[in-house]
């Protein structure tokens, strides 16, 4: 079987400071592996995905991820975090066998204070 | 913002009550698939369409059931609503064109049952 974990329910960080959001992945077979961001009342936005390749995966408004398989882990990070990436943040990994279906975390709730 | 909508937005329903949510897919996109996302959850897999069938299911009761029509538009309708069906339903859609594609999700529908 397939999941994903968020370890942290909530991660609070400092305008300008880098931000992590841990995600570790269990899967049978090669792990596609996504981040996603929600806004209040709003659907997911895609953020980046690794596939294969290189470990550091860039991604949209300046997030990357790094995806570890020894530590089977795939963690969110930014060099410097704004006010406005404050949102909650979903880790998720395909299915091998049934392609439109990912299995989500529970979401990590980013703080950025100004 | 992605091409996929949901409609309506928002939905108060009385237990015992049927309801059927709708999604446009995403132009080009023949694959859909419904999440319900409980508060504080993230997304749990309900089941996917592909060329109007149902291909993909996750636990939930026969009570769930979808439609995918010729354009992929679809919908998902829940018979005998109960308090726990209360949670944001989304839509996503993915181009079959690789297993290295992301899915695009709608922006939600709520769902409030009385």
């Amino acid at each position: 079987a397939q999941s994903v974990a968020q370890p942290e329910d909530q991660v609070n960080v400092a305008e300008g400071n880098p931000l992590t959001v841990k995600c570790t992945y269990s899967v049978s077979g090669n792990p596609y592996l996504f981040w996603y961001v929600q806004y209040p009342n709003r659907g997911l936005q895609f953020l980046l995905k690794y596939i294969t390749g290189d470990n550091l995966v860039k991604g949209s408004y300046g997030f990357e991820a790094e995806f570890n398989k020894s530590q089977t882990s795939f963690h969110l990070k930014k060099p410097s975090a704004l006010v406005s990436d404050s949102a909650l943040y979903f880790c998720a990994v395909r299915d091998n066998n049934n392609f439109n279906k990912f299995y989500f975390g529970s979401g990590t709730k980013l703080n950025v204070k100004p | 913002e992605t091409g996929v909508t949901q409609s309506p937005t928002h939905l108060i329903k009385t237990r015992g009550q049927q309801v059927t949510l709708r999604c446009s897919s995403q132009s080009g996109h023949n694959t859909v698939s419904w999440y319900q996302q409980a508060l504080g959850q993230g997304p749990q897999f309900i089941f996917q369409y592909y060329r109007e069938e149902e291909n993909g299911r996750g636990n939930f009761p026969p009570r769930f059931s979808g439609l995918q029509f010729p354009n992929y538009s679809s919908e998902l309708n829940v018979n005998a609503l109960e308090l726990d069906d209360s949670a944001l339903y989304l839509c996503a859609s993915s181009n079959p064109g690789g297993w290295s594609t992301e899915a695009f999700f709608g922006q939600g529908t709520r769902l409030t049952v009385v």
